[in-house]
């Protein structure tokens, strides 16, 4: 079992649509939590962090993250064509640097 | 000027030569980090430091050395380059917070190709 498990995709929503993107993890002693959105050919880049159980929204983002049950979720309100890209999670799993999930990658269809 | 840059940008070398990569950041930070990155594979974590005197290796260092030369620069070294080392190279910073691992800042990638 991998530590961090994400869904590859594409997932493929309308524009104007909710995108729901999900990540699993393995170790019960993780802490933070963090979301990175990667385009194609460029490197990671912060959408969202949360560490404690529950929500927490940014804008059109949304973090959920439910410990019991090992998992961190985003959403994303308003799907935009320019959200298209990769989403990558990322949690510490108490090895002093983050574990990240293999990325999930979004299609916002125009 | 960006916060974490990456020297080369990209870069095509041969089977069994050496190559650096460097990375210099002017965030400040005390941790760096070197991942590699792979279609399909997400981030793997080379070696990480701490400070200059706190590297350790992540989950995939066979292959890889680093140095850290000073609190902003961290380079990591392919002794004999083989074409599985072909993949996008990160070099990453994040700050000391306490135990819980903060957000890591991406410098803009090495591409490395070894034919």
């Amino acid at each position: 079992q991998k530590e961090v498990e994400q869904n590859s995709g594409p997932l493929s929503v309308p524009e104007g649509a909710i995108a729901s993107l999900n990540c699993t993890y393995s170790d019960r002693g993780s802490q933070s939590f963090f979301w990175y959105r990667q385009y194609s050919g460029k490197s990671p880049e912060l959408i969202m962090s949360i560490y404690s159980n529950g929500d927490k929204e940014d804008g059109r983002f949304t973090a959920q993250l439910n410990k019991a049950s090992q998992y961190v979720s985003l959403l994303i309100r308003d799907s935009q064509p320019s959200d298209s890209a990769t989403y990558l999670c990322a949690v510490d799993t108490g090895r002093r640097a983050l574990t990240f999930g293999s990325g999930t990658r979004l299609q916002v269809q125009p | 000027d960006a916060d974490v840059t990456q020297t080369p940008r990209n870069r095509i070398t041969k089977t069994g030569k050496r190559i650096m990569l460097e990375c210099s950041q002017t965030k400040g930070h005390d941790r760096m980090y070197w991942y590699r990155q792979d279609p399909g594979l997400g981030l793997r974590l080379i070696y990480y430091s701490f400070d200059v005197k706190d590297i350790n290796k992540g989950e995939i260092s066979d292959g890889y050395s680093v140095s850290r030369q000073a609190q902003a620069k961290f380079s990591l070294s392919l002794e004999s380059a083989i074409p599985n080392q072909t993949a996008l190279y990160f070099c990453a910073t994040s700050d000391q917070t306490g135990k819980v691992t903060d957000t890591q800042y991406f410098g803009p990638g090495t591409r490395l190709t070894v034919l």
